[in-house]
Protein backbone atom coordinates (compact mmCIF):
# COMPACT_ATOMS: atom_id res chain seq x y z
CA UNK A 1 0.00 0.00 0.00
CA UNK A 2 1.12 3.63 -1.06
CA UNK A 3 2.07 5.77 1.99
CA UNK A 4 3.12 9.03 2.31
CA UNK A 5 4.73 10.19 6.24
CA UNK A 6 4.87 13.67 7.14
CA UNK A 7 7.05 15.14 10.10
CA UNK A 8 7.16 17.07 11.94
CA UNK A 9 3.31 16.87 12.84
CA UNK A 10 2.99 20.44 14.12
CA UNK A 11 5.06 22.94 14.14
CA UNK A 12 5.60 26.26 15.85
CA UNK A 13 7.54 28.90 14.71
CA UNK A 14 8.92 32.74 15.56
CA UNK A 15 8.70 35.19 13.16
CA UNK A 16 11.27 35.08 10.66
CA UNK A 17 12.60 31.97 11.23
CA UNK A 18 13.52 29.41 8.42
CA UNK A 19 11.01 26.05 8.31
CA UNK A 20 11.49 22.86 6.88
CA UNK A 21 8.72 20.36 6.57
CA UNK A 22 9.23 16.70 5.35
CA UNK A 23 7.51 14.48 3.42
CA UNK A 24 8.34 10.75 3.10
CA UNK A 25 6.84 8.04 0.56
CA UNK A 26 6.96 4.54 0.36
CA UNK A 27 6.68 3.67 -3.63
CA UNK A 28 8.09 4.86 -6.78
CA UNK A 29 6.54 8.07 -7.89
CA UNK A 30 6.55 10.65 -10.45
CA UNK A 31 5.07 13.52 -9.21
CA UNK A 32 4.50 14.74 -5.78
CA UNK A 33 2.23 17.64 -4.55
CA UNK A 34 2.73 19.98 -1.98
CA UNK A 35 -0.99 21.68 -0.84
CA UNK A 36 -1.42 24.71 1.66
CA UNK A 37 -4.88 24.33 4.07
CA UNK A 38 -5.70 27.71 5.33
CA UNK A 39 -6.87 28.01 9.03
CA UNK A 40 -10.94 28.33 7.69
CA UNK A 41 -10.51 25.00 5.83
CA UNK A 42 -9.34 26.17 1.97
CA UNK A 43 -6.91 24.28 0.33
CA UNK A 44 -4.68 25.37 -2.63
CA UNK A 45 -2.04 23.32 -4.44
CA UNK A 46 1.58 25.06 -4.02
CA UNK A 47 4.02 23.07 -5.86
CA UNK A 48 3.85 19.93 -7.83
CA UNK A 49 7.63 18.71 -8.60
CA UNK A 50 9.19 15.40 -10.28
CA UNK A 51 12.62 16.05 -9.84
CA UNK A 52 14.97 18.62 -8.29
CA UNK A 53 13.43 22.01 -6.82
CA UNK A 54 10.93 24.55 -7.31
CA UNK A 55 10.63 27.81 -5.34
CA UNK A 56 7.56 30.36 -5.16
CA UNK A 57 8.11 33.62 -3.55
CA UNK A 58 9.51 32.24 -0.21
CA UNK A 59 8.66 28.71 -0.52
CA UNK A 60 10.68 26.38 -1.66
CA UNK A 61 10.11 22.63 -2.50
CA UNK A 62 12.85 19.96 -3.19
CA UNK A 63 12.42 16.34 -4.10
CA UNK A 64 14.96 13.56 -4.34
CA UNK A 65 13.47 10.58 -6.21
CA UNK A 66 16.11 8.21 -4.91
CA UNK A 67 15.56 8.46 -1.51
CA UNK A 68 11.82 8.76 -1.77
CA UNK A 69 12.05 12.25 0.25
CA UNK A 70 10.28 15.83 -0.51
CA UNK A 71 11.11 19.02 1.94
CA UNK A 72 8.80 22.23 2.00
CA UNK A 73 11.41 25.26 3.22
CA UNK A 74 9.75 28.50 4.08
CA UNK A 75 12.30 31.18 4.26
CA UNK A 76 11.53 34.21 6.33
CA UNK A 77 8.59 32.92 8.12
CA UNK A 78 6.02 35.22 8.49
CA UNK A 79 2.18 34.79 10.78
CA UNK A 80 0.17 34.49 7.62
CA UNK A 81 2.05 31.10 6.78
CA UNK A 82 0.26 29.66 9.58
CA UNK A 83 -1.58 26.86 7.89
CA UNK A 84 -1.36 22.81 7.44
CA UNK A 85 0.70 21.66 5.09
CA UNK A 86 -0.02 18.56 2.98
CA UNK A 87 2.39 16.16 0.58
CA UNK A 88 0.70 14.34 -2.00
CA UNK A 89 1.76 11.32 -4.15
CA UNK A 90 -0.18 9.55 -6.36
CA UNK A 91 -1.63 6.31 -5.74
CA UNK A 92 -0.58 4.66 -8.80
CA UNK A 93 2.88 4.86 -10.27
CA UNK A 94 2.90 6.02 -13.97
CA UNK A 95 -0.70 5.41 -13.74
CA UNK A 96 -3.14 7.21 -15.98
CA UNK A 97 -5.29 7.75 -13.01
CA UNK A 98 -3.16 9.45 -11.05
CA UNK A 99 -5.52 9.91 -7.66
CA UNK A 100 -3.68 11.04 -4.98
CA UNK A 101 -2.88 9.68 -1.27
CA UNK A 102 -2.37 12.24 1.00
CA UNK A 103 0.15 12.78 4.45
CA UNK A 104 -2.09 13.81 7.55
CA UNK A 105 -0.67 17.33 7.13
CA UNK A 106 1.84 19.31 9.50
CA UNK A 107 -0.23 22.04 11.28
CA UNK A 108 2.60 24.92 11.44
CA UNK A 109 2.02 28.07 14.04
CA UNK A 110 4.43 31.28 13.28
CA UNK A 111 4.77 33.73 15.91
CA UNK A 112 4.80 37.43 15.63
CA UNK B 1 -14.28 32.25 -13.05
CA UNK B 2 -16.05 30.33 -9.26
CA UNK B 3 -14.04 27.44 -9.48
CA UNK B 4 -14.77 24.82 -7.62
CA UNK B 5 -17.80 25.47 -5.77
CA UNK B 6 -19.99 23.11 -2.96
CA UNK B 7 -23.41 23.37 -1.62
CA UNK B 8 -24.44 23.57 1.43
CA UNK B 9 -21.43 24.56 3.54
CA UNK B 10 -23.05 23.48 6.74
CA UNK B 11 -25.41 21.03 7.78
CA UNK B 12 -26.45 18.62 10.53
CA UNK B 13 -28.19 15.38 9.89
CA UNK B 14 -29.89 12.73 12.39
CA UNK B 15 -28.87 9.13 12.00
CA UNK B 16 -31.23 7.99 9.36
CA UNK B 17 -31.70 11.04 7.02
CA UNK B 18 -30.16 11.43 3.75
CA UNK B 19 -29.08 14.28 2.06
CA UNK B 20 -26.73 15.52 -1.32
CA UNK B 21 -23.73 17.15 -1.60
CA UNK B 22 -23.50 19.35 -4.66
CA UNK B 23 -19.97 19.93 -6.36
CA UNK B 24 -19.83 22.33 -9.42
CA UNK B 25 -16.71 23.46 -11.30
CA UNK B 26 -16.69 25.71 -14.64
CA UNK B 27 -13.48 25.08 -15.30
CA UNK B 28 -14.14 22.06 -18.38
CA UNK B 29 -12.11 19.74 -16.28
CA UNK B 30 -12.58 15.98 -16.44
CA UNK B 31 -11.80 14.68 -13.32
CA UNK B 32 -13.77 15.30 -10.38
CA UNK B 33 -13.33 13.85 -6.41
CA UNK B 34 -14.79 13.69 -3.83
CA UNK B 35 -12.88 13.69 -0.10
CA UNK B 36 -13.18 13.48 3.48
CA UNK B 37 -11.37 15.11 5.90
CA UNK B 38 -10.96 13.55 9.63
CA UNK B 39 -9.18 14.91 12.69
CA UNK B 40 -5.43 12.97 12.67
CA UNK B 41 -6.28 11.16 9.06
CA UNK B 42 -5.15 12.89 5.50
CA UNK B 43 -7.52 13.56 3.31
CA UNK B 44 -9.39 10.20 1.81
CA UNK B 45 -11.01 9.37 -1.35
CA UNK B 46 -14.50 8.40 -1.38
CA UNK B 47 -15.27 8.20 -5.11
CA UNK B 48 -14.00 10.02 -8.52
CA UNK B 49 -15.36 10.70 -12.15
CA UNK B 50 -12.67 10.14 -15.19
CA UNK B 51 -15.79 12.36 -17.38
CA UNK B 52 -19.53 12.66 -18.03
CA UNK B 53 -21.33 9.72 -16.99
CA UNK B 54 -18.75 7.72 -15.15
CA UNK B 55 -18.25 6.82 -11.41
CA UNK B 56 -15.47 4.91 -9.82
CA UNK B 57 -14.84 4.11 -6.04
CA UNK B 58 -12.22 5.49 -3.86
CA UNK B 59 -10.58 4.15 -0.59
CA UNK B 60 -13.47 4.40 1.17
CA UNK B 61 -16.86 4.34 -0.91
CA UNK B 62 -19.32 2.45 1.72
CA UNK B 63 -22.46 4.47 2.72
CA UNK B 64 -21.85 6.61 -0.44
CA UNK B 65 -23.12 7.45 -3.90
CA UNK B 66 -22.26 9.34 -6.73
CA UNK B 67 -23.31 10.82 -10.14
CA UNK B 68 -22.27 12.91 -12.63
CA UNK B 69 -24.62 13.37 -14.99
CA UNK B 70 -23.15 16.94 -16.20
CA UNK B 71 -19.43 17.34 -16.62
CA UNK B 72 -19.72 20.10 -14.37
CA UNK B 73 -21.30 19.07 -11.36
CA UNK B 74 -20.50 16.03 -9.39
CA UNK B 75 -22.95 15.01 -6.82
CA UNK B 76 -22.08 13.06 -3.20
CA UNK B 77 -25.38 10.98 -1.99
CA UNK B 78 -25.99 10.08 1.58
CA UNK B 79 -28.79 7.48 1.83
CA UNK B 80 -29.06 7.20 5.25
CA UNK B 81 -26.57 8.87 7.34
CA UNK B 82 -24.36 7.66 10.17
CA UNK B 83 -22.44 9.45 12.99
CA UNK B 84 -19.31 7.93 11.56
CA UNK B 85 -19.68 10.08 8.54
CA UNK B 86 -19.70 13.12 10.53
CA UNK B 87 -17.10 14.73 9.11
CA UNK B 88 -15.31 17.55 6.52
CA UNK B 89 -16.11 16.65 2.93
CA UNK B 90 -14.06 18.20 0.07
CA UNK B 91 -14.78 17.99 -3.23
CA UNK B 92 -11.94 18.63 -6.16
CA UNK B 93 -11.25 18.38 -9.88
CA UNK B 94 -8.64 18.63 -12.46
CA UNK B 95 -8.37 18.40 -15.89
CA UNK B 96 -6.62 15.57 -16.29
CA UNK B 97 -5.85 12.50 -13.64
CA UNK B 98 -2.17 12.18 -14.28
CA UNK B 99 0.47 11.93 -11.85
CA UNK B 100 1.05 15.33 -12.24
CA UNK B 101 -2.45 17.27 -12.60
CA UNK B 102 -3.02 20.15 -10.39
CA UNK B 103 -6.50 19.22 -8.24
CA UNK B 104 -8.57 22.30 -7.30
CA UNK B 105 -10.69 22.07 -4.46
CA UNK B 106 -14.08 23.57 -3.22
CA UNK B 107 -14.28 25.17 0.32
CA UNK B 108 -15.68 22.51 1.68
CA UNK B 109 -19.03 21.28 3.51
CA UNK B 110 -18.77 20.32 7.22
CA UNK B 111 -21.54 17.68 7.99
CA UNK B 112 -22.03 16.90 11.41
CA UNK B 113 -24.40 13.31 12.40
CA UNK B 114 -26.27 13.44 15.26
Amino acid sequence: KNEVEQSPQNLTAQEGEFITINCSYSVGISALHWLQQHPGGGIVSLFMLSSGKKKHGRLIATINIQEKHSSLHITASHPRDSAVYICAAPMNYGGSQGNLIFGKGTKLSVKP
Amino acid sequence: NAGVTQTPKFRVLKTGQSMTLLCAQDMNHEYMYWYRQDPGMGLRLIHYSVGEGTTAKGEVPDGYNVSRLKKQNFLLGLESAAPSQTSVYFCASSYLGRDGDTQYFGPGTRLTVL
